[in-house]
């Protein structure tokens, strides 16, 4: 059975830093993508970024480009999203998400955690 | 970045109604295009991808269509297990985007 867990939301003020995780199991974690996936409350979903199997391809939406970075590490089956220089506006519940397919970044997800909510204020 | 838009933003519907949910997108995705059921507290459930394959596990009674800019998610007997919100998604290009919901409540 595929799990995401993901952990590390908290509150934070503004311009503040933190770092989500995703822990995989139950898949072949090194040979998918992944994204990150967020949901404001009250609003719909917004994809945040997303990693190729390797690690080595990134794409992000503009809103968080230069303040977000997602990075994984296969050996430990992890997902990580470093957000920093946040804004109230990136207040959300954060979903890991796996891609459908193995190796390309697809952009269909068949797998998602729980999500970990990041409230940004002061 | 490409817009979708989904219609209506509320169904009020009954068990054993046909419903019809509709997305567009602002311009032409082909087929790259994935439907979700996402109730409240949870996460999204993937029901379609590619416009018409239906996910493993998914009852029969969802069914996808539509390619280009036109796309229709049809339920063909709802069930009270149907009552949701249901997000579109495209992937033919970045950014990844989602329509603004449609939720199905009871009549």
């Amino acid at each position: 059975e595929v799990q995401l867990l993901e952990s590390g939301g908290r509150l934070v003020r503004p311009g503040g830093s933190v770092r989500l995780s995703c822990v995989a199991s139950g898949f072949s974690f090194s040979t998918n993508a992944m994204s990150w996936v967020r949901q404001a409350p009250g609003k719909g979903l917004e994809w945040v970024a997303a990693i190729n199997a390797g690690g080595g391809t990134t794409q992000y939406i503009d809103s968080v480009k230069g303040r977000f970075t997602l990075s994984r590490d296969n050996s430990k089956n992890t997902l990580y999203l470093q957000m920093s220089s946040l804004r109230a506006e990136d207040t959300a519940v954060y979903y890991c998400a796996k891609d459908i397919l193995e190796w390309t970044l697809r952009g269909f997800f068949d797998s998602w955690g729980q999500g970990t909510l990041v409230t940004v204020s002061s | 970045d490409i817009q979708m838009t989904q219609s209506p933003s509320t169904l009020s519907a009954s068990i054993g109604d046909r419903v019809t949910i509709i997305c567009r997108a602002s311009q032409s995705i082909s087929d790259w295009l994935a439907w979700y059921q996402q109730k409240p507290g949870k996460a999204p459930r993937l029901l379609i991808h590619r416009a018409s394959t239906l996910q493993s596990g998914v009852p029969s009674r969802f069914s996808g269509s539509g390619s280009g800019t036109e796309f229709t998610l049809t339920i063909s007997s709802l069930q009270p297990d149907d009552f949701a919100t249901y997000y579109c998604q495209q992937c033919k290009s970045y950014s990844w985007t989602f329509g603004q919901g449609t939720k199905v409540e009871i009549k």
